[in-house]
């Protein structure tokens, strides 16, 4: 059974500033690797998929890469709108979404 | 514009059943295999459910399978999830979201989600 674990489980990072978020699987999911952000109250939302690819209307701050087991998702220049939660989520077989990384401001 | 509202959550007692709804537009529902996300109060996320396109592909999480049923009615633009023998540990939002680019038995991440209705367990 696969585990997808994320670090750190907070963040502070101060507006402008770069954001590093990590996210492991226990076994390679190849590049099946999806990263969501999620404001309160609200539904999540795609930002990348495949590992590095953007989903439509993410803007080109947030980028994916890694492949196998380790996965990073970058945003070069945290804006006011980007403190959320991320989730990682393999879908290399059955969908696992990790225990999420928060964002909070500095 | 696609679109996905939930309904049908609500207060339910232990071992009582709901039945949620799925009602999709803006896209060709037929198309897309669909699933059901769950969230727990001040928890992340968890997969529910999938159906494909066709309803030939039907996979459930352990947590759930043997008690939930997912559905869907392409006439209707339709997805539903029985949901029998509610426990308190099904207390959560759930959403539903459509597979990226998955029709069949395959696997995708989820492009669109709609807002979520909570169902709650409790005697």
């Amino acid at each position: 059974e696969i585990v997808m674990t994320q670090s750190p489980a907070t963040l502070s990072v101060s507006p402008g500033e770069r954001a590093t978020l990590s996210c492991r699987a226990s076994q390679s999911v190849s590049s099946n690797l999806a990263w969501y952000q999620q404001k309160p109250g609200q539904a999540p939302r795609l930002l990348i998929y495949g590992a590095s690819t953007r989903a439509t209307g993410i803007p080109a701050r947030f980028s994916g890469s890694g492949s196998g087991t380790e996965f990073t998702l970058t945003i070069s220049s945290l804006q006011s709108e980007d403190f959320a939660v991320y989730y990682c989520q393999q879908y290399n077989n059955w969908p696992l979404f990790g225990q999420g990384t928060k964002v909070e401001i500095k | 514009e696609v679109q996905l509202v939930e309904s049908g959550g609500g207060l339910v007692k232990p071992g009582g059943s709901l039945r949620l709804s799925c009602a999709a537009s803006g896209f060709t529902f037929s198309s897309y295999s669909m699933n059901w996300v769950r969230q727990a109060p001040g928890k992340g996320l968890e997969w529910v459910s999938s159906i494909s396109s066709s309803s030939s592909y039907i996979y459930y999480a352990d947590s759930v399978k043997g008690r939930f049923t997912i559905s869907r009615d392409n006439a209707k633009n339709s997805l539903y999830l029985q949901m029998n023998s509610l426990r308190a540990e099904d207390t959560a939002v759930y959403y539903c979201a459509r597979d990226l680019y998955c029709g069949g038995d395959c696997t995708s991440p989820f492009d669109y989600w709609g807002q979520g209705t909570l169902v709650t367990v409790s005697s």
